[in-house]
């Protein structure tokens, strides 16, 4: 089943803050993590596995909520560069399908 | 290390035909995913296979799509017959394994049916 993003877009000025969220129904064994450019491949952010490790990668970071079952992931003083399609993939904690949400596209304005 | 490589980059073809995409995954990695990307969606798992093995295709149209991984490596996805809703970009994805473990993206086919 696949996780549910929200918000579904953001738009920001640079060195806004801005919060994506991911949830699932189901218990989670992992969360990832990737950004798609227009017309590129997704690329891989971050992995964040059950127990609550936040983790960050430049000044993007990223939580886990294992009661919750929820992801954030925290975009701090954005650059033009952040702009782009934000994914969360899921792993499910007895198949490990890796599903993807819907997405959330963020554009970073100058 | 080269990346995940994917063939043909673009393909357009008419309805009712039939098209196959390859797929050679990064050296050494046991789990290889096919998932489609319709226009402003997420990745829509299709296939994923553990070695040559299928793990999940619970969302493979089977009576039209197929995807075979011979000997644990490359891999085919075919789509016959072809319908303009299967328009999209077919993603190639592999990883060392499952569960904490990095997915790394080919470039994607992106596929026309007119």
């Amino acid at each position: 089943q696949q996780p549910v993003q929200s918000p579904q877009a953001v738009i920001l000025r640079e060195g806004e803050d801005a919060v994506i969220n991911c949830s699932s129904s189901k218990a989670l064994y992992s969360v990832h993590w990737y950004r798609q450019k227009h017309g590129e491949a997704p690329v891989f952010l971050m992995i964040l596995l059950k127990g609550g490790e936040q983790k960050g990668h430049e000044k993007i970071s990223a939580s886990f909520n294992e009661k919750k079952q929820q992801s954030s992931l925290y975009l701090t003083a954005s650059q033009l560069s952040y702009s782009g399609t934000y994914f969360c993939g899921t792993e499910v904690s007895y198949d490990y399908k890796l599903s993807f949400g819907a997405g959330t596209t963020v554009t970073v304005r100058a | 290390e080269a990346g995940v490589a994917q063939s043909p980059r673009y393909k357009i073809i008419e309805k009712r035909q039939s098209v196959a995409f390859w797929c050679n995954p990064i050296s050494g990695h046991a789990t290889l995913y096919w998932y489609q990307q319709i226009l402003g969606q997420g990745p829509k798992l299709l296939i994923q296979f553990q070695n040559n093995g299928v793990v999940d295709d619970s969302q493979l149209p089977k009576d039209r799509f197929s995807a075979e991984r011979l000997k644990g490596v490359d891999s085919t996805l075919k789509i016959q017959p072809a319908k303009l809703e299967d328009s999209a970009v077919y993603l190639c994805a592999s990883s060392h394994g499952t569960g904490n473990t990095e997915a790394f993206f080919g470039q994607g086919t992106r596929l026309t049916v007119v």
